[in-house]
């Protein structure tokens, strides 16, 4: 069974660090595409940053560029989210999924973690 | 940055009624769109990538269809347990975007 558990999701204040965590299992992670999607309280969902299977290529949404950082660990099926420089407009629950297809990107998402909150505020 | 428009914002309908959700994309994206649906405190739920190709589970009376700008997904005969926020999603260019979403109800 596929499973995407988030964590490290806290309150921190503007201007602060956090780290994400998407642990993987139930599928070879090494062999899929991942993402980070947002969404704000009672708001839609924001597409954040992605990563290639490899993890040598990575894509940011203009929000959060240069500010976060997205990697992963192949060899312990785990996904990050280095989150820097946070602003109010960055509270959201932040998911983790996988891409449909492996050893490709298709970048369309078919198994989501239950997501990791994450506030900023002083 | 592909703009995808959703509409109705809302939708009211009986069980057994049909359901038209729309997704209109600001330039082409081809048949690169993928519907997900969340119900209220769950992640999405893939159900439906490259316009039409259904994902894994998804029941029959489920179907997507369009190419280019307009794109659409059908619920033949509306179950109560549809209720949720529905979502298109394009892949034909960075960023990667979401529509506002269409919330489905039961009248």
């Amino acid at each position: 069974e596929v499973q995407l558990v988030e964590s490290g999701g806290t309150v921190v204040q503007p201007g602060g660090s956090l780290r994400l965590s998407c642990a993987a299992s139930g599928f070879t992670f090494s062999n899929f595409a991942m993402t980070w999607v947002r969404q704000a309280p009672g708001k839609g969902l924001e597409w954040v940053a992605g990563l290639t299977s490899s993890g040598k290529t990575a894509y940011y949404a203009d929000s959060v560029r240069g500010r976060f950082s997205i990697s992963r660990d192949n060899s312990k099926s785990t996904l990050f989210l280095q989150m820097n420089s946070l602003r109010a407009d960055d509270s959201a629950v932040y998911y983790c999924a996988k891409d449909v297809v492996p050893d490709d990107y298709v970048w369309v998402f078919d198994f989501w973690g239950q997501g990791t909150p994450v506030t900023v505020s002083s | 940055e592909i703009v995808l428009t959703q509409s109705p914002a809302t939708l009211s309908l009986s069980p057994g009624e049909r359901a038209t959700l729309s997704c209109r994309a600001s330039q082409s994206v081809s048949t690169y769109l993928a519907w997900y649906q969340q119900k209220p405190g769950q992640a999405p739920r893939l159900l439906f990538y490259d316009a039409f190709n259904r994902a894994t589970g998804i029941p029959a009376r489920f179907s997507g269809s369009g190419s280019g700008t307009d794109f659409t997904l059908t619920i033949t005969s509306l179950e109560p347990e549809d209720i949720g926020v529905y979502y298109c999603q394009q892949r034909r260019g960075w960023p990667l975007t979401f529509g506002g979403g269409t919330k489905v109800q039961i009248k």
